[in-house]
Formats: structure tokens, sequence, C-alpha cells
């Protein structure tokens, strides 16, 4: 899986919306951008996936560049829950990903995200 | 509700004993998955099974086993074989096909 760049903590207030950063320079045209996110003593929680386009759901955002080097999860507005280790995985999810679609999901450290009231 | 249920939450092992980590889902999913965290670390695979009777080793299997007889079950057990059993495990599982997956609420193994 290709690697991820992530700043290793962001800080924000509640209310307000956050853009959490992530790099893969080294993308392929068949990996997906996977966010998960994990609080405290938990198992990772699954934010939001995408290829090309942006993605929308109930959680949050997912905005692609153009060339897919990089994207941004955005929480538009950031609850005290919210505070986590958010997780940009790749993840190559192509039918013909072969020994590889076994579905291995590759963490990096994450961003620490701070949510102050 | 359907999810992945992980026994016991915290669990205490004496060296030099082998111990098992139970992993159930009620999700239907046919994808089971083992992963390891040390503190201010990412996860890391140890073992994964795409179908019932069918496991693979994933980057650090060395000094765990795993068993996969029903679709429900995945137990981990941590042999006395791995030297540094001390860890948050966390087991999840993935329907085949899907994207997305979901994660048990972990054990967490101290070796006393």
């Amino acid at each position: 899986d290709a690697k991820t760049t992530q700043p290793n903590s962001m800080e924000s207030n509640e209310e307000e919306p956050v853009h959490l950063p992530c790099n893969h320079s080294t993308i392929s045209g068949t990996d997906y951008i996977h966010w998960y996110r994990q609080l405290p003593s938990q198992g990772p929680e699954y934010v939001i996936h995408g290829l090309t386009s942006n993605v929308n759901n109930r959680m949050a955002s997912l905005a692609i560049a153009e060339d897919r080097k990089s994207s941004t999860l955005i929480l538009h507005r950031a609850t005290l829950r919210d505070a986590a280790v958010y997780y940009c995985i790749l993840r190559d999810d192509s039918p013909n990903a072969g020994g590889t679609s076994y579905g291995k999901l590759t963490f990096g450290q994450g961003t620490i995200l701070t949510v102050h009231p | 509700d359907g999810g992945i249920t992980q026994s016991p939450k915290y669990l205490f092992r004496k060296e030099g004993q082998n111990v098992t980590l139970s992993c159930e889902q009620n999700l239907n999913h046919d994808a089971m998955y083992w992963y390891r965290q040390d503190p201010g670390q990412g996860l890391r695979l140890i073992y994964y099974s795409q179908i019932v009777n069918d496991f693979q080793k994933g980057d650090i299997a060395e000094g765990y086993s795993v068993s996969r007889e029903k679709k429900e079950s995945f137990p981990l057990t941590v042999t006395s074989a791995q030297k540094n059993p001390t860890a948050f495990y966390l087991c999840a599982s993935r329907r085949t096909g899907g994207r997305g997956y979901t994660f048990g609420s972990g054990t967490r193994l101290t070796v006393v």
C-alpha cells in the first residue's frame, strides 16, 4: 500500500469546521483513499472513502485533489466527540488487485485532533 | 445490533503462558482480521482470514496462531513464543467486496 503523510496533531474549537490534510504523492490509479478515526481505547471507526470525486456522508466530507496526490477530510462542525486520531489510508480496492485484495489496511501514525470547548 | 465482540476487554498473562483472545461477529462478514497496536503507533496486521477454514499470515504473525472454524469466530492465540505480547489487540471484519471495515473494541493484553 502506498504511504500517506499527515500532520501529527491539529486543534480546533467546538462547532468550527476542521480540515484534516493528507498527502499521498505516490498514489496509484487504483488506490482508494480511506479515512478512519480512533477514539481512546477503542477500535478504529470507518469515516469515509473515495477514489476521484469528492464524497459526502453524514459524518464528514472528503475532498480529493484533481491529481489525487492529496486529500482533505472535512468535519463541518467539530464536536467534543470528534476528538480522536484520524488515519488516512490508501488501499487498492480494484478487482484486479490480486494478492493485495485481501483487504489489508496499512495504518500510519495518524493525526491527533483536539477539540476545545 | 450487528457488530464485533471482543473479549475479554483486559487480560493479564504470566510470562510463558499461552492466552486466547476471542472475536465474534454477527455481521455475516466473510473476511476477518487481527491487528496489534502499541502505544502511540498505528495498527499492524497479525493474521487475516477471507473464508472459513482458511487464514493467512500478516506482517507480524510470529508468536501468534489463529483458527477459523466458523464464519462468526476468529480467535487469536498469543503463544509463549511472542517475545513482546503486551499490546492492544483489535479484531476487524469486512463484507466481501465491501469498502468499510468494522472493528471491535479491543482487548488490552498485559504480561506480568
